[in-house]
């Protein structure tokens, strides 16, 4: 089972859409994360939800609105999409406590067009 | 927002030799972590270290969390050709209870030289 999974991998849009990408884990951590990863492959936190609350949202556009269903998912809608939201957008999972390591999704690549 | 120096930005090595890169903040961490990322893949967790001066070994993989608590180092001993990736250094700041979040470094793009 693949602990961190987000659905769609690729996502191929028009400007101006709105989408939405979805995160899912079975590690049973308490916080989930996500970031955004341009192409110089700088990586930035965009958001992050401890037990369905949102904790922490990095002065990112009100056009992301992430939403956490439960403890186990975080989805990202996108509104109005812009040619700048072309990024690889990746999810990750922390246990919470002491425990620092965060664990990463295989990514959701979006490109407007 | 914030980023962490990291270097080198690119190395171009031959199999069998040994790398070093390292991270450094001007501000203080309890938490250093290395990850390697590979194309078209999440970044994956090599290392954590969770106390000043602590060295910590995985496999081929060394790395330190620095003294002063603002640097860390990645070593890597005798290079092998599924070694190519991106590695990015990240530091967690102690004084976010309850905000815990992730610095990255800018990341080191490693190639092996056939």
């Amino acid at each position: 089972d693949t602990a961190v999974s987000q659905t769609p991998k690729y996502l191929v849009t028009q400007m101006g859409n709105d989408k939405s990408i979805k995160c899912e884990q079975n590690l049973g951590h308490d916080t989930m994360y996500w970031y955004k990863q341009d192409s110089k492959k700088f990586l930035k936190i965009m958001f992050s939800y401890n037990n369905k609350e949102l904790i922490i949202n990095e002065t990112v556009p009100n056009r992301f609105s992430p939403k956490s269903p439960d403890k186990a998912h975080l989805n990202l809608h996108i509104n109005s999409l812009e040619l700048g939201d072309s990024a690889v957008y990746f999810c990750a999972t922390r246990q919470g406590s002491s425990y620092n390591e965060q664990f990463f999704g295989p990514g959701t690549r979006l490109t407007v067009l | 927002g914030q980023q962490l120096n990291q270097s080198p930005q690119s190395m171009f090595i031959q199999e069998g030799e040994d790398v070093s890169m390292n991270c450094t903040s001007s501000s203080i961490f309890n938490t250093w972590l290395w990850y390697k990322q590979d194309p078209g893949e999440g970044p994956v967790l090599l290392i954590a270290l969770y106390k000043a001066g602590e060295l910590t070994s995985n496999g081929r993989l060394t790395a330190q969390f620095g003294i002063t608590r603002k640097d860390s180092f990645l070593n890597i001993s005798a290079s092998i050709p599924s070694d190519v990736g991106i590695y990015f250094c990240a530091g967690q700041n102690p004084y976010n209870f309850g905000n815990e979040k992730l610095t990255f470094g800018t990341g080191t793009r490693l190639t092996i030289i056939p």
